[in-house]
């Protein structure tokens, strides 16, 4: 267990839709990022957030947006949902925005399929 | 094109065999992290190296930093089915700390 939570594990829904996931990083974490995994590719970096601010994009959408909150969870919202959004989003965390190390910690994912 | 490239993209060995897992840059890296994936799941962080040349091992997995700190081999002896999954290796780049993921390579031992 790497200590980082998110809900729902499992989401299901229709094109054109709105959907929001949550994850709650490590406990004194403060740096979270998204990341997205299509079957059987590797992670793509979405967007990073340290202490309540964004600080890294990657490959983020404009349909796609996060926040992270004073409590440090954050939120990730997808809509105009398309067929190619199906796909495991993973929010990892760690303590710090930068530096040598920077290890992060996995949460179990979200898996998206949209119909 | 990755700035990090993982080599190969795909293996699949019987159980017992070794095998050796690289990845490649241009860029120097202040450290590079290996992490593995099973199905379904996050990555678990494997280990970091940080010095040029470092060697780690874990068990029956050696790890090693390129002397240039370009680029980090994986190495498992005697693979087990256990050790199935994606092995993913990121590194943090020397110019402005940004993590940078490779692509990953898949493994399946089969028993």
């Amino acid at each position: 267990d790497s200590g980082v939570t998110q809900t729902p594990k499992h989401l299901i829904t229709a094109t054109g839709q709105r959907v929001t996931l949550r994850c709650s990083p490590r406990s004194g974490d403060l740096s979270v990022y998204w990341y997205q995994q299509s079957l059987d590719q590797g992670l793509q970096f979405l967007i990073q957030y340290y202490n309540g601010e964004e600080r890294a994009k990657g490959n983020i959408l404009e349909r796609f947006s996060a926040q992270q909150f004073p409590d440090l969870h954050s939120e990730l919202n997808l809509s105009s949902l398309e067929l190619g959004d199906s796909a495991l989003y993973f929010c990892a965390s760690s303590v710090a925005t930068s530096g040598t190390h920077n290890e992060q910690f996995f949460g179990p994912g979200t898996r998206l399929t949209v119909l | 094109t990755q700035l990090l490239e993982q080599s190969p993209q795909f293996l699949s060995i019987q159980e017992g065999e070794n095998l050796t897992v690289y990845c490649n840059s241009s860029s120097v890296f202040s450290s590079l992290q290996w992490y593995r994936q099973e199905p379904g799941e996050g990555p678990v962080l494997l280990v970091t190296v940080v010095t040029g040349g470092e060697v780690k091992k874990l068990k029956r997995l050696t790890f090693q930093f390129g002397d240039a700190r370009k680029d980090s081999s994986l190495h498992i002896t005697a693979a087990q089915p256990g050790d199935t999954g994606l092995y993913l290796c990121a590194g943090i780049m020397d110019s402005n700390y940004q993590l940078i993921w490779g692509a990953g390579t898949k493994l399946i031992i089969k028993p």
